[in-house]
């Protein structure tokens, strides 16, 4: 089983709900990872956080919102999307962030988004 | 920046026979190859990985193969099982600074009993 928790597993909102994803890892990670996975395609990087940080933002549209609260937690705050955000979102952990990084990173079940 | 293509995007095989799924990057910074297996409404396992220091590396039915020259590697599952049957995605990395995956395409890989 993974380590790395999701929810909700299942979202259904419409363009004008604000709702949150929530992500939580107690393996002392130090660098988390939101990822959008549309079907049958590959995850898509959207947000690094190392050391609790914000590192990495692949150009994400404002309507994405992260957060990272503590350590073992990571937030995705969701607000006015549109239907093409419809989407697998996934968080992942990796044990180390930033330069001494060693490149695993261990994804979770996913959060399955679907926006009306 | 650096782009992995994988090949086959689908895969069929008789149950117990061997598959193959082929990678190839081109940044030759890239020093850590993981391979992941997503099965239908969960998130991706990491199911084996190789530095650029080992040219292969085994788990009891799975193996990649790297070759760092020709710049291309790959995933050898032997004795398919169904339960084998699943999306496998290749990746490279340069982990510099804040670590990016940039992944293959994905090979859907179906094993028929």
């Amino acid at each position: 089983d993974t380590e790395v928790t999701q929810t909700p597993k299942h979202l259904v909102m419409g363009m004008t709900n604000k709702k949150s994803l929530k992500c939580e890892q107690h393996m002392g990670h130090r660098a988390m990872y939101w990822y959008k996975q549309k079907a049958k395609k590959p995850p898509e990087l959207m947000f690094v956080y190392s050391y609790e940080k914000l590192s990495i933002n692949e150009s994400v549209p404002s309507r994405f919102s992260p957060e990272c609260p503590n350590s073992s937690l990571l937030n995705l705050h969701l607000h006015a999307l549109q239907p093409e955000d419809s989407a697998l979102y996934l968080c992942a952990s990796s044990p180390f962030g930033g330069l001494t990084n060693t490149g695993e990173l261990f994804f979770g079940e996913g959060s399955r988004l679907t926006v009306l | 920046g650096e782009n992995v293509e994988q090949h086959p995007s689908t895969l069929s095989v008789q149950e117990g026979d061997s598959a193959v799924i082929k990678c190839t990057y081109s940044d030759s910074a890239s020093n850590y190859f993981p391979w992941y297996k997503q099965e239908l409404g969960k998130g991706p396992q990491l199911i084996i990985d190789i530095r650029s220091n080992v040219g292969e590396k085994k788990d009891q039915r799975i193996a990649v193969t790297l070759n760092k020259t020709a710049k291309h590697f790959s995933l050898h599952i032997t004795e398919t099982q169904p339960e084998d049957s699943a999306v496998y995605f290749c990746a490279a990395s340069t982990p510099t600074g804040a670590n990016n995956l940039f992944f293959g395409t994905g090979t859907r890989l179906t094993v028929i009993p």
